[in-house]
């Protein structure tokens, strides 16, 4: 069984440019959580999806948004990039909210 | 919304000697409290888990307790070996959304 997998692996951006990550979830997990984890801290819940909804976001600004596709597949996008912004975001998904699998996350910088 | 406390921050041991990290919560509806590991440069991955309905729950040199009365649930690690070298995170899982303590950055000295 494939596991979670997350697209780019690497990017690098300048201060105001947008960003879009995408992760794909285990087959039949119908959640997907984004993380936020910036160098040497912990996770940041930044928004979590389920069967295509928004169902919650952390204490993030509108910046942060997301969606989830039909096939569970989920995009995160950053607007209006900020040197803090540069983290790894790690993508989970869960079948019927317990055990989290994570994908390998995004390592994004912002110059 | 649920807040969960996790001490200490980091800890360090000899090989072979014992950790315990401890977590605490604060919404008493919580039911689901699972744990995860994070090697450098690699993603979280579940280690142990328990549910509320359980007081202790052990896989081979790992185990968990959970206190529902005093809101707080630790991890055990026995015989520790560089290879537990990471950093553990505890959570604490309300309805479908979990909440993470800040990790504790785990170094075993051979």
């Amino acid at each position: 069984e494939a596991g979670v997998t997350q697209s780019p692996t690497h990017l690098i951006k300048t201060r105001g440019q947008q960003v879009t990550l995408r992760c794909s979830p285990i087959s039949g997990h119908t959640s997907v959580y984004w993380y936020q984890q910036a160098l040497g801290l912990g996770l940041q819940f930044l928004l979590w999806y389920d069967e295509g909804e928004e169902r919650n976001r952390g204490n993030f600004p509108p910046r942060f948004s997301g969606r989830q596709f039909p096939n569970y597949s989920s995009e995160l996008n950053v607007n209006a990039l900020e040197l803090e912004d540069s983290a790894l975001y790690l993508c989970a998904s869960s079948l019927l909210g317990y055990e989290q699998f994570f994908g390998p996350g995004t390592r994004l910088t912002v110059l | 919304g649920e807040n969960v406390e996790q001490h200490p921050s980091t800890l360090s041991v000899q090989e072979g000697d014992s950790a315990v990290i401890k977590c605490t919560y604060s919404d008493s509806a919580s039911n689901y409290f699972p744990w995860y590991k994070q090697e450098l440069g690699k993603r979280p991955q579940l280690i142990i888990d328990i549910r509320s309905n359980v007081g202790e729950k052990k896989d081979q040199r790992i185990a968990v307790t959970l206190n529902k009365t005093a809101k707080h649930f630790s991890l055990h690690i026995t015989e520790t070996q560089p290879e537990d070298s990471a950093v553990y995170f505890c959570a604490a899982q309300l309805g479908r959304e979990s909440t993470f303590g800040d990790g504790t950055t785990l170094t075993v000295k051979p």
